[in-house]
């Protein structure tokens, strides 16, 4: 299995630049979610999904979109993105939402 | 609002030695802890899931155990190696399943 992966691994963006930060699981996880990590403020969740077709907004879900058409996948869209998004994105996924959670490498952001 | 903390924020220490790292939270009504291991510039890695019905994991040298009244989980390193050096997440699920929270981490450095 190859668990959880990200891509892409690093990503500079210019203010008002959309992208999608793609995440994928090989282990047949219901439950995947976004968080963003930044010095200080530890890891904080962005959104998540309890299985294909369902989406809920986590802590810091502005400027974010997210959506689930299969168990595997599960992309984080950056709409219009802004400095204050410069962080960075690990997705992880569970068998369900009480489970061991398994977390992708990351993806390092920067908004100039 | 949950709010989980580990002291200390830094940890240095010689080779060989047994430690403890700690980890607070303010709302005990928690379905499970959960301890990770995360290197620099990389991804986290689970170590350890303690259901909030048991008193304590063990893993190898590794022993992380909770007092859910008292708002405490320890995680127990014995004879800590140079490869030990990281640092150390805890994060709490809530009983809704919804949200996990983490603490804003533990820097290990094991001297040789």
């Amino acid at each position: 299995n190859a668990g959880v992966t990200q891509t892409p691994k690093f990503q500079v963006l210019k203010t008002g630049q959309s992208m999608t930060l793609q995440c994928a699981q090989d282990m047949n996880h219901e439950y995947m979610s976004w968080y963003r990590q930044d010095p200080g403020m530890g890891l904080r969740l962005i959104h998540y999904s309890v299985g294909a077709g369902i989406t809920d907004q986590g802590e810091v879900p502005n400027g974010y979109n997210v959506s689930r058409s299969t168990t595997e996948d599960f992309p984080l869209r950056l709409l219009s993105a802004a400095p204050s998004q410069t962080s960075v994105y690990f997705c992880a996924s569970s068998y369900l939402r009480y489970h061991e959670q398994y977390f992708g490498p990351g993806t390092r952001l920067t908004v100039t | 609002k949950q709010e989980v903390t580990q002291i200390p924020a830094a940890l240095s220490v010689p080779e060989g030695e047994n430690l403890v790292l700690n980890c607070s939270f303010t709302d005990s009504a928690i379905y499970n802890l959960q301890w990770f291991r995360q290197d620099p510039g990389k991804g986290l890695t689970s170590l350890l899931l303690i259901q909030s019905s048991q008193r304590e994991q063990t893993s190898g040298r590794l022993n992380a155990s909770l007092d859910k009244s008292s708002g405490r989980s320890t995680l127990y390193i014995a004879a800590s190696q140079p490869g030990d050096s990281a640092t150390y997440l805890c994060a709490v699920r809530d009983n809704a399943g919804n949200m996990l929270t983490f603490g804003g981490g533990t820097r290990l450095m094991v001297k040789p």
